[in-house]
């Protein structure tokens, strides 16, 4: 166990709608990651947040947003839902910014969208 | 642009053998490659990790090999177990970008058969 919890571990639901998913960071740990995993893709980097600022952002749609609270748990908003955005959604927790700090990655939450 | 490129895809080894994963990245300022292993169901967890001011790390079982005049580093699994059978993903990131995520290979996945 990571001590990176994610909520909901399983999500369905149909093109067009907006989901929130939701992560709670280790205790102490400042940094958020928010990564992607499908099947033609791979593991990609999303968007990170420390202390509740926006640090850094990768391969994010516009349709996509997150944010980080004062408590350090952060959620990941998708709208406008595609077939394609069904994949694995991880969050993953380090104690500093900087990705060569250990990242330590939550059991993911399973998007389908039908 | 995939800035790491990871094989093979699949691999088999024998219970006690030797797994051996390759790795070759192209953005020269990443400066930390650690590698995962990822279970079913569970997320990524890091397993070992180099900086590129050592040729070879020795953790357990596990070594990394770097070659940064060749852009590559791989990892070899001693000693086999069918234990050891998971996805094992490369990554790099650099420290210049700080709050960058990380940028991960495709994954391998490894069976050990007893």
């Amino acid at each position: 166990d990571s001590g990176v919890t994610q909520t909901p571990k399983h999500l369905i639901t149909a093109t067009g709608q907006r989901v929130t998913l939701r992560c709670s960071p280790r205790s102490g740990d400042l940094s958020v990651y928010w990564y992607q995993q499908s099947l033609d893709q791979g593991l990609q980097f999303l968007i990170h947040y420390y202390n509740g600022e926006e640090r850094a952002k990768g391969n994010i749609l516009e349709r996509f947003s997150a944010q980080q609270f004062p408590d350090l748990h952060s959620e990941l908003n998708l709208s406008s839902l595609e077939l394609g955005d069904s994949a694995l959604y991880f969050c993953a927790s380090s104690r500093l910014a900087g990705a060569n700090n250990e990242q330590f990655f939550g059991p993911g939450t399973r998007l389908t969208v039908l | 642009q995939q800035q790491v490129k990871q094989s093979p895809q699949s691999l088999i080894v024998q219970k006690g053998g030797i797994s051996i994963i390759n790795c070759a990245y192209e953005n020269t300022a990443f400066d930390y490659f650690p590698w995962y292993q990822q279970f079913p169901g569970k997320g990524p967890a890091l397993l070992i990790a180099i900086r590129p001011d050592v040729s070879e790390k020795k953790e357990g079982r596990f070594t990394i090999s770097f070659n940064k005049s060749a852009k590559q580093f791989s990892l070899h699994i001693m000693d086999s177990q069918p234990g050891d059978s998971a996805t094992y993903f490369c990554a790099a990131s650099h420290s210049g970008g700080g709050a960058d995520g990380l940028t991960f290979g495709k994954g391998t996945h490894l069976i050990i058969q007893p």
